[in-house]
């Protein structure tokens, strides 16, 4: 069974600049999350989608990050306009449903 | 407040120490506590799920268990592959099912 999909792996940005990240989630799954995690620390849940609707984005800097899931399966976060307090790794989880989650292998974003 | 709290932050052992690492909660309505495991420049790996409290899981070195507010993984005789971040999380009703995690606990252990 295929994972979760994230690219790219890499990416590096001047501050001000846009950037979005791509996550293709396993097949079948409803549930599906964006984490960021600043080196040293653990993850942060940014949004989650259930299907194509969004189930919490309350830790999403709205002014600045967008997300979205079109027909409930891959899904892309936006940066817009980076800041270099943004220099983290971007990762995608999806789940059945509630319950356990999948991570991909992460997108690491450097702003400079 | 950390609704999620792991101990030690970081843990050396040499090769064949067992060990215990912490995870406290303070949510009500658990609906499960889960243990991850993240490699350097890797997502968090799924270890066990521990559903309610007295339940334990066992995979190979590992052993995670569960009280009404903690939970431990524990390490018996590590090898030095078990060098990793251990991630808790956990799920509950009280937090609208979102998964919280805790900080980490970075192991290292030395041959």
């Amino acid at each position: 069974e295929a994972g979760v999909a994230q690219s790219p792996r890499y990416k590096i940005i001047e501050k001000r600049q846009s950037v979005a990240f791509w996550c293709n989630p396993i097949s079948g799954h409803a549930t599906l999350y964006w984490y960021q995690q600043i080196l040293g620390q653990g993850p942060k849940l940014l949004i989650q989608f259930q299907n194509n609707g969004v189930v919490d984005d309350s830790q999403l800097p709205k002014d600045r990050f967008s997300a979205e899931r079109l027909k409930g399966v891959d899904s892309t976060l936006k940066i817009q306009p980076a800041k270099l307090e943004d220099s983290a790794v971007y990762l995608c989880a999806s789940s059945l449903d509630l319950g356990i989650a999948f991570f991909g292998q992460g997108t690491r974003l450097t702003v400079v | 407040e950390d609704q999620v709290t792991q101990s030690p932050e970081a843990l050396r052992l040499q090769e064949g120490e067992s060990s215990s690492l912490n995870c406290s909660y303070t949510v009500s309505g658990l609906r499960g506590l889960f243990w991850y495991r993240q490699d350097p420049g890797k997502g968090p790996e799924f270890l066990f799920t521990l559903y309610s409290a007295g339940e334990e899981k066992e995979k190979e070195r590992l052993k995670a268990t569960l009280t009404k507010k903690e939970s431990f993984l524990h390490i018996t005789a590590p090898k030095p592959e078990d060098s990793a971040t251990y991630l808790c999380a956990v799920q509950a009703w009280d937090r609208d099912d979102k998964i919280i995690f805790g900080k980490g606990t970075r192991l290292h252990i030395l041959p």
